[in-house]
């Protein structure tokens, strides 16, 4: 069955980096267009970034370009988010999901908290 | 960016009534060629993530009840959860793919027990 698990949410300062990660197994990731996508607390949900299934085709929302980058490593079966010059407003769950056409699988989500 | 709005925000049926929840997009996401709409309904319970429900508007993805049903073409959908079941409280969203560099999602309707 199909599995996105994220991973390496945690409590970050302003201003430094973090990277997540999410393992995919159960289907051919490689055929498959990725994106993140995020929910601060108690809030709603905010597309974040897309890469299609060949890694050469990236979308990102206007609040993380230039500061989140997205990538994949098909021979890993791993998405991931490296996220720089983090603000408190990317305080929020990130979940990475599958798309066929739609958005058909969401991992669980890692939480990723940006405070001094 | 196309913009969806949900309403209401926040509505309280009674067990085993009709939720019908609306979602309006700031342009068509009907793609002209393949006559489909880019519009997809998820569930969210506290805690867990979005579960999606329904896809190109009106399919309903395979495990899902026959008592969430979608509809709508355009610029107009509407989800419509017959009989409603206690299970059935959470937040739901609509969301648009028809843009493929802007993906959106209305702000969310809570539906409650009345």
């Amino acid at each position: 069955q199909v599995q996105l698990v994220e991973s390496g949410g945690g409590v970050v300062q302003p201003g430094r980096s973090l990277r997540l990660s999410c393992a995919a197994s159960g289907f051919t990731f490689s055929n498959y267009g990725m994106h993140w996508v995020r929910q601060a607390p108690g809030k709603g949900l905010d597309w974040v970034a897309v890469i299609w299934s060949d890694g050469n085709t990236k979308y990102y929302t206007d609040s993380v370009k230039g500061r989140f980058t997205i990538s994949r490593d098909n021979s890993k079966n791993t998405l991931y988010l490296q996220m720089n010059s983090l603000r408190g407003e990317d305080t929020a769950v990130y979940y990475c999901v599958r798309v066929d056409g739609h958005f058909d699988y969401w991992g669980q989500g890692t939480l990723v908290i940006v405070s001094s | 960016d196309i913009v969806m709005t949900q309403s209401p925000d926040s509505l309280a049926v009674s067990l085993g009534e009709r939720a019908t929840i609306s979602c309006k997009s700031s342009q068509s996401v009907l793609f002209s060629s393949n006559n489909k709409n880019y519009l997809a309904w998820f569930q969210q319970k506290p805690g867990q993530p979005p579960k999606l429900l329904i896809y190109w508007a009106s399919i309903r993805e395979s495990g899902v009840p026959d008592r969430f049903s979608g509809s709508g073409s355009g610029t107009d959908f509407t989800l419509t959860i017959s009989n409603l079941q206690a299970e059935d409280v959470a937040v739901y969203y609509c969301q648009q793919y028809y843009s493929t560099r802007m993906y959106t999602f209305g702000q969310g309707t809570k539906v409650e027990i009345k």
